[in-house]
């Protein structure tokens, strides 16, 4: 089946720092691929998505761009702010049989930022 | 408003009783989901509605029912809590299904069991 792999499962850093989490996918299709972030006390939000090969997608200041080839997805932004602190979920989409369409997470990634 | 609300936010259960958790959303989605989190694990789909079709996972079918009375609420219910059942679920709400979907998620509620 579909799978999702998050290498970090917790990630600390310094306002100002450069931010990488890497995410990788296994999918038998052509998936959709999505970032959601997920703050305390509250639910995952939709953050962005790219659907198809070398697509970036970005906001907010994160990015990622879809690699097919190394069925990749990482995230990135440059310069991290504390109110950055947050879970971070990569996600695949596609179709699961008929009309259903499926959102397959990786474990997630805690993100804490220091002042 | 775009907020899916969950209620309780947490729930204590005994082994071997029902459990009934609420979900709703005032957005007109058609549908709705609910997800299983565990610690350390990735969010599981449980089942979904679309519209008034519940699909639900091979993996959990005998585990959890559902209803939707109508567009805004969905349930999710567990006929006999056991321990393994004590997680944090997830609601969430789309416009339709595909790729270009944004799917909108409640608090959860944090489910016990004891």
């Amino acid at each position: 089946g579909d799978s999702v792999t998050q290498t970090e499962g917790q990630v600390a850093l310094s306002e100002e720092d450069f931010l990488t989490i890497h995410c990788n996918y296994s999918a038998s299709g052509y998936p959709a691929l999505f970032w959601y972030v997920q703050y305390p006390g509250e639910g995952p939000q939709f953050l962005f998505r790219a659907s198809r090969d070398k697509e970036k997608g970005s906001s907010r200041g994160f990015e990622a761009t879809y690699n097919k080839e190394t069925t990749s997805f990482h995230l990135q932004k440059a310069s991290v702010q504390e109110s950055d602190s947050a879970v971070y979920y990569c996600a695949l989409g596609q179709n699961s049989g008929g009309s259903n369409y499926k959102l397959t997470f990786g474990k997630g990634t805690l993100l804490t930022v220091t002042p | 408003d775009t907020t899916v609300k969950q209620n309780p936010r947490y729930k204590l259960a005994r082994v071997g009783k029902p459990v009934n958790l609420i979900c709703s959303q005032t957005m007109n989605h058609d549908t709705m989901y609910w997800y299983q989190k565990k610690p350390n694990q990735a969010p599981k789909l449980l089942l979904f509605y679309y519209d008034k079709i519940l699909n639900r996972e091979a993996d959990t079918f005998e585990k959890f029912q559902s209803s939707r009375p109508n567009n805004s609420f969905c349930s999710l219910y567990i006929g006999s809590a056991g321990l393994e059942y004590s997680a944090m679920y997830l609601c969430a709400s789309s416009r339709g299904q595909g790729c270009d979907t944004e799917v909108f998620f409640g608090k959860g509620t944090r489910l016990t069991v004891v």
